[in-house]
């Protein structure tokens, strides 16, 4: 079945750098966008931004320019979300989910939570 | 940015009766050129990842059971939930995917 896997939990500390995976199964994966949204504790949903699986095209929410880098390997089906300069706002849970064209998501992976402390 | 908003913030409903949530856009997320409304419904129970509900404004997701409907075009959308059951307490949030950043209400609790 289709699924996304994300990585485990991490803790950081303020100014180091979190990446995080997302392995897709059951899908061509380079036939779908892979959005990311995190999601701070009892808050709502936050649009990070998107890559393109099948040319590496990118696109950045501007709150996270600078500090966001998405990637993907399309050998091991797996897109990858890099946030550098963490700080304690950045404590969240991280998820991707998978983008049909014109459709809205519709597979998310479990979320990764990932807590900055000192 | 299109800016997306929500009505009411949180809601209790009796078992069988219906729900509704509003949401509102900042600017059209009616592309013209299909005359599809890009608006998406999510529901995410605690700890669970958002489930998608409804796109294109009134299209339900295969499997989303017939309780659940949406309608509006333009800037003004509905959630309807026409018999609420136990499973449907929730957070709903309707998000824009007409313009990057793709940007969420701020989401709408729903209880018993």
């Amino acid at each position: 079945q289709v699924q996304l896997v994300q990585s485990g939990a991490e803790v950081k500390k303020p100014g180091a750098s979190v990446k995080v995976s997302c392995k897709a199964s059951g899908y061509t994966f380079t036939g779908y966008y892979m959005h990311w949204v995190r999601q701070a504790p009892g808050q709502g949903l936050e649009w990070m931004g998107w890559i393109n699986p099948n040319n590496g095209d990118t696109r950045y929410a501007q709150k996270f320019q600078g500090r966001v880098t998405m990637t993907r390997d399309t050998s091991i089906r797996t897109a990858y979300m890099e946030l550098s300069s963490l700080r304690s706002d950045d404590t969240a849970v991280y998820y991707c989910a998978r983008d049909p064209p014109h459709h809205g998501a519709d597979v998310w992976g479990q979320g990764t939570t990932v807590t900055v402390s000192s | 940015d299109i800016v997306m908003t929500q009505s009411p913030d949180s809601l209790a409903v009796s078992l069988g009766e219906r729900a509704t949530i509003n949401c509102k856009s900042s600017q059209s997320v009616l592309y013209n050129s299909n005359n599809k409304n890009y608006l998406a419904w999510y529901q995410q129970k605690p700890g669970q990842p958002p489930k998608l509900l409804i796109y294109w404004a009134s299209t339900r997701e295969s499997g989303v059971p017939d309780r659940f409907s949406g309608s509006g075009s333009g800037t003004d959308f509905t959630l309807t939930i026409s018999s609420l059951q136990a499973e449907d307490v929730a957070v709903y949030y309707c998000q824009q995917y007409h313009t990057t950043p793709r940007t969420f209400g701020p989401g709408t609790k729903v209880d018993i």
